[in-house]
């Protein structure tokens, strides 16, 4: 049973246009959720995180939304840089728990 | 943000040896840290929560005299891989969660670069 969703295997955005990734989670004990940026043969890197007390949070070119009725987050990238390109990890973690649970991550082309 | 290492970052070794991989936290302390495994083009895949000072807990599936893991110290996890054999050829990600709360939270978790373990 997968409780973190990542539903787009692959997104391709125009460079300088937004991108878009999104997740959805099923467990309600959730509380905080995190974005991974993830090269090949790298280990993932925090970008941005959220908690449920929020429903936005920014930094830099990089904001995500948290919408707790539809247990849905996304993620935004403005401006898309061809340097994003990577696959992109939703986490979420809660109920007490430091562990993470990933999503099966999203992979992102920016095209120059 | 919070820095953590891995060493090495690529091992080959003969099947039935024993290698052991490094992750340490160099900026901060971590009580606990958390060893990950991915196979090619699939996502992270938790195998155990490491606890400074305590035995690990591990995920159901992961076997726990195969894979050793000790956290001696606030900055240093060790995984070792016994008896290693081809079947463990995989990409191993530590990660370590930092408890300061002017990180980007007090859940958030920091990686290591990952180790390539090649077993031949």
């Amino acid at each position: 049973d997968q409780q973190v969703k990542q539903n787009s295997p692959s997104l391709s955005v125009q460079e300088g246009r937004i991108s878009i990734l999104n997740c959805d989670y099923t467990n309600s004990m959730f509380d905080y959720f995190l974005w991974y940026k993830k090269y090949p043969a790298e280990g993932p890197t925090f970008l941005i995180s959220i908690s449920s007390i929020k429903d936005k949070n920014e930094d830099g070119r990089f904001t995500v939304f948290l919408n707790k009725s539809a247990k849905h987050l996304s993620l935004h990238i403005v401006p898309s840089q061809p340097g994003d390109s990577a696959v992109y990890f939703c986490a979420a973690t809660g109920a007490g728990s430091y562990q993470l649970t990933f999503g099966k991550g999203t992979k992102l082309s920016v095209i120059p | 943000g919070a820095v953590v290492s891995q060493h090495p970052s690529r091992v080959i070794c003969k099947s039935g040896t024993s290698v052991k991989i490094e992750c340490r936290s160099l900026d901060f302390q971590a009580t606990t840290m958390f060893w990950y495994r991915q196979f090619p083009k699939q996502s992270l895949m938790l195998m155990a929560t490491s606890n400074e000072g305590s035995k690990a807990t591990y995920e159901q599936g992961v076997e726990k005299d195969k894979f050793l893991i000790n956290h001696a110290s606030l900055t240093l996890s060790t995984l070792t891989v016994t008896s290693a054999h081809p079947e463990d050829s995989s990409f191993y990600i530590c990660s370590a969660r930092d408890p300061s709360p002017v990180a980007g939270g007090a859940d958030t978790q920091y990686f290591g670069p990952g180790t390539r373990l090649t077993v031949l």
